[in-house]
C-alpha cells in the first residue's frame, strides 16, 4: 500500500494570514490532485498536476508539484473564512489508475 | 438535479440490520466508486465500476455487497455490520477509469452502527 502524508494534520489561523499545507511520498507520482472538503459534503477536486516543478494557481491558492514528483504543496494567501474546510491530496501512481487518498489537513480560519 | 446524490444522508443500524445506500449521477459518466472515509485515516476504495462492471475490489468484507444495475445507479448493500463500520461512505463518479480522472463526489451517507 502506497503512503501518502498530509501535515499538518490541524491548522487554525486567523483570516488574512498566509499558510502552506504539504503533501509528501516516499515513492513518485504519476500525478497528483488536491481537494478540499467542507463539513457534511463530499471533497471537490480543485487542481490536479502532472509535470515536475509545475506551478498552479487557482485565485488565492498556489500549488506545487516536486520536481522529483514525490511531494507536493499548497499555499493560500490572505486566508479567509471560507477557506475553511479538509483539504486532501491524492496521489497516483504509475502501478494502476487508482488515487490513494492521504488523511488531510483540517483548516479553520478564524474571522 | 445536477451531480452525484447520495441517500440517505444519514443512517443508523444494529449489527443485524440489513440497509441499503444509493448513489446516483447526473453527469453522464461512465465509472463510479465506493469510498469509505473513517476518522484519522485516509479515505479507502471500496469498489470501482465502469460501464456497470465491477473492476476493483480492495479486500473489501463481504459484508459490503455493491451493485450496479445501471452507469447511473450505484448501491451498497449491507448487513451483519460492526460497529468499526461506523464511517461517512462517499459516492463519486468519473468520465472513465483512465489516469488522471476527475473524480465528482457526493455528499455522502454517515453511518453509526449500534
Amino acid at each position: 500500500t502506497q503512503l501518502l502524508e498530509q501535515s499538518p494534520q490541524f491548522l487554525s489561523i486567523q483570516e488574512g494570514e498566509n499558510l502552506t499545507v504539504y503533501c509528501n511520498s516516499s515513492s513518485v507520482f504519476s500525478s497528483l490532485q488536491w481537494y478540499r472538503q467542507e463539513p457534511g459534503e463530499g471533497p471537490v477536486l480543485l487542481v490536479t498536476v502532472v509535470t515536475g516543478g509545475e506551478v498552479k494557481k487557482l485565485k488565492r491558492l498556489t500549488f506545487q508539484f516536486g520536481d522529483a514528483r514525490k511531494d507536493s504543496s499548497l499555499h493560500i494567501t490572505a486566508a479567509q473564512p471560507g477557506d475553511t474546510g479538509l483539504y486532501l491530496c491524492a496521489g497516483e501512481w504509475d502501478t494502476g489508475n487508482q488515487f490513494y487518498f492521504g488523511t488531510g489537513t483540517s483548516l479553520t480560519v478564524i474571522p | 438535479e445536477t451531480g452525484v446524490t447520495q441517500t440517505p444522508r444519514h443512517l443508523v443500524m444494529g449489527m443485524t440490520n440489513k440497509k441499503s445506500l444509493k448513489c446516483e449521477q447526473h453527469l453522464g459518466h461512465n465509472a463510479m466508486y465506493w469510498y469509505k472515509q473513517s476518522a484519522k485515516k485516509p479515505l479507502e476504495l471500496m469498489f470501482v465500476y465502469s460501464l456497470e462492471e465491477r473492476v476493483e475490489n480492495n479486500s473489501v468484507p463481504s459484508r459490503f455487497s455493491p451493485e450496479c444495475p445501471n452507469s447511473s445507479h450505484l448501491f451498497l448493500h449491507l448487513h451483519t455490520l460492526q460497529p468499526e463500520d461506523s464511517a461517512l461512505y462517499l459516492c463519486a463518479s468519473s468520465q472513465d477509469i483512465s489516469s488522471n480522472e476527475k473524480l465528482f463526489f457526493g455528499s455522502g451517507t454517515q453511518l453509526s452502527v449500534l
